[in-house]
């Protein structure tokens, strides 16, 4: 069982160039999302899914574009890289609400992404 | 809107006890969590309170709930260097029906030998 996985873990980019980020996750949950951590700012939400073909937007979605074509994978795309998205991204996923822990997110190990 | 705020920084000796706060504003939330992230590392679930609990207690951690103040703490007992981290505080929303998670900014733990 591996859990919350993201594909690369680290990337550098050049502005203007585009790359998309992996998260797959193998515990059949509903939800799925994408943060970015910068120092001093905690987690903020990027995108979400609460289903596979679903998506919403979270707190900062500007310059980022998601999809949810299987269950399992949730793919974070950057159509013209900016440094101000130099950060690092977190994939976390949970099961449908009322768990025991409630909503208990599982975190992937994260993606560090610079862009120059 | 709802919010979430820590304290950025934290220091102790080891032996001694660590106490992190937390405020929150969103008087509708049903569960308080406590995420650990360790350097390089993604965040992994530390301990967490249901809103009608006033205090949940686990191994070194004890997590205290004041509901009319919005304050969650959590003390982690005769803290250790293994406990350095950085850690952030979270609350769900039953009205909201996504699983979102409103995270604090996070407080750095730094434990001196």
């Amino acid at each position: 069982n591996a859990g919350v996985t993201q594909t690369p873990k680290f990337r550098v980019l050049k502005t203007g160039q585009s790359m998309t980020l992996l998260c797959a996750q193998d515990m059949n949950h509903e939800y799925m999302y994408w943060y970015r951590q910068d120092p001093g700012m905690g987690l903020r939400l990027i995108h979400y899914s609460v289903g596979e073909g679903t998506t919403a937007k979270g707190e900062v979605p500007d310059g980022y574009n998601v999809s949810r074509l299987k269950k399992q994978n949730f793919l974070l795309g950057l159509e013209s890289a900016a440094p101000s998205q130099t950060s690092v991204y977190f994939c976390a996923s949970s099961s449908t609400f009322g768990g025991s822990a409630g909503d208990e997110q599982f975190f992937g190990p994260g993606t560090r992404l610079t862009v120059l | 809107g709802e919010d979430v705020e820590q304290s950025l920084f934290l220091s102790v000796r080891e032996g001694d006890s660590s106490v992190i706060n937390c405020t929150y504003t969103d008087s509708s939330s049903t569960y308080l969590y406590w995420y650990k992230q360790e350097p390089g590392a993604g965040l992994q679930l530390l301990t967490y309170i249901f809103s009608n609990m006033d205090m949940k207690q686990d191994q070194r951690l004890t997590v205290l709930l004041n509901k009319k103040d919005k304050h969650l703490s959590l003390r982690i007992a005769d803290t250790q260097t293994g406990d350095s981290a950085i850690y952030f505080c979270a609350e769900s929303s039953i009205s909201s029906n996504t699983g979102k998670l409103i995270f604090g900014q996070g407080t750095t733990l730094q434990v001196k030998p």
